[in-house]
């Protein structure tokens, strides 16, 4: 069974632009989190969705959104990039965050220059 | 808000010899997991533990759960060069039909001959 897939894997931006990534759930997974690892603030939870709503939200400011589509597959978008938002951004697909494991993406490197 | 602490946050350790990380968590929680990242890459799932009293063991770790002291250990038996990484615990936490993981601030393990 392939695993979540990340695309693109690395990114370079320029500060005020925006980006857009992709996370595959494991096939069968409708539930997809996404996360923001950095070495100062360690690994954040971005958001939550299931069968393409929004269930739950992290504390990040509005200019990181997200959506998922019918068959699964997700997006999260990051508007007028900030230094800051350099990072690697995870994401995680289960059967149901309730009562299964969440299991990782290889991760989008982002940099922001 | 949850607090999930680890210690430490550094481990360098000789090969064959034992030692613990602690994960601390400041609210009640009835699922708990460890994972590994190895440099560049991505999460990989260890354990999930589901109540208390748990214990799992694969290979040279186990893990293990008290709810009551809200605290879980990873112990490593006789470490290997090829246990070196950064172990992080994540604490699961629902509300209502949200769900998301926080995660520990992760312990990097150094197993050295």
């Amino acid at each position: 069974k392939a695993g979540v897939t990340q695309t693109p894997r690395y990114l370079i931006k320029t500060r005020g632009q925006q980006v857009t990534l992709s996370c595959s759930p494991i096939s069968g997974h409708r539930s997809v989190s996404w996360y923001q690892q950095t070495p100062g603030q360690g690994l954040q939870f971005l958001f939550e969705y299931f069968s393409e709503t929004q269930r739950n939200k992290g504390n990040f400011p509005g200019r990181f959104s997200g959506r998922q589509f019918s068959n699964s597959r997700s997006e999260m978008n990051v508007s007028t990039l900030e230094l800051g938002d350099s990072a690697l951004y995870l994401c995680a697909s289960s059967l149901d965050p309730f009562t299964d494991t969440q299991y990782f993406g290889p991760g989008t490197r982002l940099t922001v220059l | 808000e949850l607090k999930v602490e680890q210690n430490p946050l550094f481990l360098s350790m000789q090969e064959g010899k034992n030692y613990t990380i602690y994960c601390n968590y400041s609210t009640t929680s009835d699922r708990l997991y460890w994972y590994r990242q190895d440099p560049g890459k991505s999460l990989e799932s260890l354990f999930v533990l589901l109540s208390n009293g748990a214990v799992k063991q694969e290979g040279r770790l186990m893990a293990s759960l008290d709810t009551k002291a809200r605290l879980s250990t990873l112990h490593i038996t006789a470490a290997v060069h090829d246990l070196s990484a950064t172990y992080f615990c994540a604490v699961a936490t629902y509300t209502g039909t949200a769900s998301k993981l926080t995660f520990g601030t992760g312990t990097r393990l150094q197993v050295t001959l």
